[in-house]
């Protein structure tokens, strides 16, 4: 079955700092896209960044950046330069086909970030 | 250009009970699609609906239904309710039905359910 895997629960980082969020994830689809969202404490998914399976270049949205390892199936997000507003709850999401045309996006249980002034 | 709103914030309803979500979405948006998130778990995803028909649908029982009207807003309704259905429930819509390479899914704010 496919899925996404987040193994850190929680992670803390020190404000200005980078941190690597990890995310791996499993199909045998060769097309798929890859996304990552923000939950702050209102409840609302704020989209992040996108990588697609046939991407060649690792997708890159301001501070955040996604580490594609194909090989690997992982999808690490790296934030940069780390803000007291980044804390947040933040989840790794898969697009599959379903069908024809037809694709669902299926999240891990992600992780909670905590920036440290 | 208002974003994707959805109606109540916040819900309590008693176990057996009927509830009706509503979601409109984001203007130019067509397709809408809903989400169960519960305490300490990622979204999952409930059905999505295009055209007013559903399109897909994730494993969730016939006690989960829902409707899209013209006007593009939908409606989720859940019968004979569970204390197990407590979540965050999350509206998204899209320009069309999310293709391989699509990313422009636009999330509201929720509506939490508490069922006693």
């Amino acid at each position: 079955a496919q899925k996404i895997t987040q193994t850190q629960p929680g992670m803390f980082v020190q404000e200005k700092e980078a941190v690597t969020l990890d995310c791996t994830y499993d199909t045998s689809d060769p097309s798929y896209g890859l996304f990552w969202y923000k939950q702050p404490s209102s409840g609302e998914m704020i989209f992040l960044i996108y990588q697609g399976s046939y991407d060649q270049q690792n997708a890159t949205e301001g501070r955040y950046s996604l580490n594609f390892q194909k090989a690997r199936k992982s999808a690490n997000l790296v934030i940069s330069a780390s803000q007291l507003g980044d804390s947040a709850m933040y989840f790794c999401a898969m697009n599959l086909r379903k069908g024809a045309g037809s694709y669902q996006l299926t999240f891990g249980k992600g992780t909670k970030l905590s920036v440290i002034p | 250009d208002a974003g994707v709103t959805q109606s109540p914030t916040h819900l309590i309803k008693t176990r057996g009970q009927q509830v009706t979500l509503r979601c409109s979405p984001k203007s130019g948006h067509d397709t809408v699609s809903w989400y169960q998130q519960a305490l300490g778990q990622g979204p999952q995803f409930i059905f999505q609906y295009y055209e007013e028909e559903e399109r897909q649908r994730g494993n969730f029982p016939d006690r989960f239904s829902g409707h899209q009207f013209p006007n593009y807003s939908s409606e989720l309704n859940v019968n004979a309710l569970l204390l197990g259905d407590s979540a965050l429930y999350l509206c998204a819509s899209s320009l069309g039905p999310p293709g391989q390479g699509f990313r422009g899914q636009y999330f509201g704010p929720g509506t939490r359910l508490t069922v006693t």
